[in-house]
């Protein structure tokens, strides 16, 4: 059982290029995230999904994209990247029955060390 | 505007002693509220869960407390050790209990031997 599976675990971009972080989990959550986590800002929400096909904005989604063609993969969009968008990046995936505060514990990846030069 | 609060960025607490940190959050009406705990370079792990409608949560040597009237989580770690070191985040969903789990920037504790 590999949990979330976050990849590349380090990756340097020149400005403007486009990347796509992975990241797979294998315990049928429903519900998966993406978080940026920077120097004294903790983490935030760029995108989440709360199950295949549904997708929506966090705090900060700006300059980024995101998919949920399965249960399993939520890949992360970075279409023209700036140095602004260097951060470590964090996947996480939790069960959810739905809605109402309802999801329990969040299992995260290793995270993604972006840095844009 | 919606805010989370750890109110320390860093706490030196003995060993053996007991520390506590602190979570508080305005415009808010959470449903549940998490700890997690994160050691460098390492994603964080999932350590309490307690719900709008429980008082205390216990595990093992880990407490935590959630006042909706405060708006205040409290996070206890009794006889301390130098290996509960790490930064500690709590985690809320958002005001209108859609999907968004929201977190605070963390406490770094560090327990000195």
């Amino acid at each position: 059982n590999a949990g979330v599976t976050q990849t590349p675990k380090f990756q340097v971009l020149k400005t403007g290029q486009s990347m796509t972080l992975q990241c797979a989990q294998d315990m049928n959550h429903e519900y998966m995230s993406w978080y940026r986590q920077d120097p004294g800002m903790g983490l935030r929400l760029i995108h989440y999904s709360v199950g295949a096909g549904i997708t929506d904005q966090g705090e900060v989604p700006n300059g980024y994209n995101v998919s949920r063609s399965t249960t399993e993969d939520f890949p992360l969009r970075l279409l023209s990247a700036a140095p602004s968008q260097t951060s470590v990046y964090f996947c996480a995936s939790s069960y959810s029955r739905g809605g109402q505060g309802s999801k329990t514990e969040a299992f995260f990846g290793q995270g993604t060390r972006l840095t844009v030069v | 505007s919606q805010k989370i609060e750890q109110n320390s960025e860093a706490l030196n607490i003995q060993e053996g002693k007991t520390a506590t940190l602190t979570c508080n959050y305005t415009n808010y009406s959470p449903a549940y509220l998490q700890w997690y705990r994160q050691d460098p370079g390492r994603g964080p792990v999932f350590l309490l869960l307690i719900r709008e409608n429980e008082k205390e949560k216990r595990k093992e040597r880990l407490k935590v407390t959630f006042d909706t009237t405060l708006k205040q989580s409290l996070f206890h770690i009794t006889a301390s050790q130098p290996a509960d070191s790490a930064t500690y985040l709590c985690a809320l969903d958002a005001t209108d209990r859609d999907d968004k789990i929201i977190f605070g920037k963390g406490t770094r504790l560090h327990i000195l031997p």
